[in-house]
C-alpha cells in the first residue's frame, strides 16, 4: 500500500508570492492534518480536514488556508509569503477523524524555501 | 509552560546499551500518546503509541506512561547506530480531533 504522497519536494519562492503544496493519502485514510516544522518551532499543527470539511485548526494567520477533495487528497495554500514561511510543510493521514487513539503516517514533507 | 516537554540533547549512549527518552506534557486531560522517530532530512516516523497507564513494549522499544505525573518515556533496548535519530514525543490533547501536539525532539546518538 501506498504512503502519504506529497508534492513538491522542494519549493524556492519569494516574497509576496503564492503557494500551493498537495497531498495523497494513504488509500482508505479520510482524515488529513497540515504541520509546519522549522528548527526554531518544531513541529507545529496548521489545520485538519475530513470529508472536505476542516475539522481543526491551530493558531496559524489566515494566509495559511486549506481544502480537501473528495477522493480526501487536500491542498495546502499560503497567501503573501513571508522569510518565516520557509519551512517543512508535512502532510499526515489516518484512517478516521475524531478519535483520539488514531494514529498519524506522515508524507516526506515539501521542503519551502522564502527568499 | 510548553505543552510537551523534551530533554532536547544530545543523549549519547553506547552501542548495546538502554537509551532512555522522556517527555512530560502540561494537559492533564491528554489522551493518547506517541512516539515517533525522525532521521535528518526525514519526515517522522511512528514508532510506538500508549494510551493507558503502564508499559507497552514492541520489540526493543518499550513506552512507558504515568498519567498521574503527566510522563511518558520511551526506552531502547540494545541499541544500535541506526537508532541515531531524533525522536519525538506527541501527545493528542482532550479536544477533539487528530491534532498532535509535539515536543522539540531528543537527539540520540549511539556510538559504535
Amino acid at each position: 500500500k501506498a504512503g502519504v504522497t506529497q508534492t513538491p519536494r522542494y519549493l524556492i519562492k519569494t516574497r509576496g508570492q503564492q503557494v500551493t503544496l498537495s497531498c495523497s493519502p494513504i488509500s482508505g485514510h479520510r482524515s488529513v492534518s497540515w504541520y509546519q516544522q522549522t528548527p526554531g518551532q518544531g513541529l507545529q499543527f496548521l489545520f485538519e480536514y475530513f470529508s472536505e470539511t476542516q475539522r481543526n485548526k491551530g493558531n496559524f494567520p489566515g494566509r495559511f488556508s486549506g481544502r480537501q477533495f473528495s477522493n480526501s487528497r487536500s491542498e495546502m495554500n499560503v497567501s503573501t509569503l513571508e522569510l518565516g514561511d520557509s519551512a517543512l510543510y508535512l502532510c499526515a493521514s489516518s484512517l478516521v477523524q475524531g478519535s483520539t487513539n488514531e494514529k498519524l503516517f506522515f508524507g516526506s514533507g515539501t521542503q519551502l524555501s522564502v527568499l | 509552560q510548553k505543552e510537551v516537554e523534551q530533554n532536547s540533547g544530545p543523549l549519547s549512549v553506547p552501542e548495546g546499551a538502554i537509551a532512555s527518552l522522556n517527555c512530560t506534557y502540561s494537559d492533564r486531560g491528554s489522551q493518547s500518546f506517541f512516539w515517533y522517530r525522525q532521521y535528518s532530512g526525514k519526515s517522522p516516523e511512528l514508532i510506538m503509541s500508549i494510551y493507558s497507564n503502564g508499559d507497552k513494549e514492541d520489540g526493543r522499544f518499550t513506552a512507558q506512561l504515568n498519567k498521574a505525573s503527566q510522563y511518558v518515556s520511551l526506552l531502547i533496548r540494545d541499541s544500535q547506530p541506526s537508532d541515531s535519530a531524533t525522536y519525538l514525543c506527541a501527545v493528542t490533547p482532550r479536544e477533539y480531533g487528530n491534532k498532535l501536539v509535539f515536543g522539540a525532539g531528543t537527539i540520540l546518538r549511539v556510538k559504535s
